[in-house]
C-alpha cells in the first residue's frame, strides 16, 4: 500500500497567519492526492482534490500544489473556523490511503 | 440535498457480528461508488470496503472474509456486515459517497460522507 506521510502532525498558528501541510508519498501517485478537513465530532469534508481542484463551495484562501510525491495545502490568512485536523488521501494505486492528519490549533 | 446517514451503531463482544447500514437521498444511488471508511476516535482515516455501482466489491486487507459490503438500489441503502469482530475493529464507521471528475482525468475524492455511527467491541 502507499504510505503518506504528513509533517507536521500539529502545529499552532494564529488568525491571518499563512500555514502550509506537506503530504509526501512513499511512490509516485501523480496529481491524485486530495485534501480534507474534519472538525472535533464531525465527518471530512473535501477541500481540494486531484491535487490543486478547489472543491465547490471551499474558500479561496485553501490551495493545493505538487507532483509525483510531494504535495502541499496551503492556508492563506488562517480563520477562527479553519482550526482543524487535515488529511491527505491518495487515489492513484488501490486501496486508497490517508495521512495521519495534521492538528492545526489555535496559538 | 444528499444526505447518508448510517445506523447499527452498538458494543458487540469479541466474535461477534454486526451490520451497519447507510441510508442514501438527494442523488441517483444507483449510479455511485460507495465505501466504507472507519476512524478511530482521535485516529486516522482507514478505508474499509467499495460497492461500485455494478454491484462489485472490494475490500481492505484486513476485512476480507469478515466483512461484507452490500447495496439495494431500490432501497438507496449501502450496507456492511462485520462478523468475527475483533477489539481493533473498534472505530467510527462512515459511509462515503465517491465523485470523479472527468476534467482532472478522472481524479477520484469523497464527496459526501454521513455522520459515522460508533462500533465499539469489547467484552
Amino acid at each position: 500500500d502507499i504510505r503518506l506521510t504528513q509533517s507536521p502532525s500539529s502545529l499552532s498558528a494564529s488568525v491571518g497567519d499563512r500555514v502550509t501541510i506537506s503530504c509526501r508519498a512513499s511512490q509516485t501517485i501523480n496529481n491524485y492526492l486530495n485534501w480534507y478537513q474534519q472538525k472535533p465530532g464531525k465527518a471530512p469534508q473535501v477541500l481540494i482534490y486531484a491535487t490543486d481542484t478547489l472543491q465547490g463551495g471551499v474558500p479561496s484562501r485553501f490551495s493545493g500544489t505538487g507532483s509525483a510525491t510531494e504535495f502541499t495545502l496551503t492556508i492563506t490568512s488562517l480563520q477562527p473556523e479553519d482550526f482543524a485536523t487535515y488529511f491527505c488521501q491518495q487515489t492513484y494505486t488501490p486501496p486508497t490511503t490517508f495521512g495521519q492528519g495534521t492538528r492545526v490549533e489555535i496559538e | 440535498d444528499v444526505q447518508l446517514v448510517e445506523s447499527g451503531r452498538g458494543l458487540v463482544q469479541p466474535g461477534g457480528s454486526l451490520r451497519l447500514s447507510c441510508e442514501a437521498s438527494g442523488f441517483i444511488f444507483r449510479a455511485y461508488w460507495m465505501h466504507w471508511v472507519r476512524q478511530v476516535p482521535g485516529k486516522g482515516l482507514v478505508w474499509v470496503s467499495r460497492s461500485d455501482s455494478d454491484g462489485k466489491t472490494t475490500y481492505a486487507d484486513f476485512a476480507k472474509g469478515r466483512f461484507t459490503v452490500s447495496r439495494d438500489n431500490a432501497k438507496n441503502t449501502l450496507y456492511l456486515q462485520m462478523n468475527s469482530l475483533r477489539a481493533e475493529d473498534t472505530a467510527v464507521y462512515y459511509c462515503v459517497r465517491e465523485q470523479y471528475d472527468k476534467s482532472t482525468n478522472y481524479a477520484q475524492f469523497y464527496d459526501f460522507w454521513g455522520p459515522g455511527t460508533l462500533v465499539a467491541v469489547s467484552s
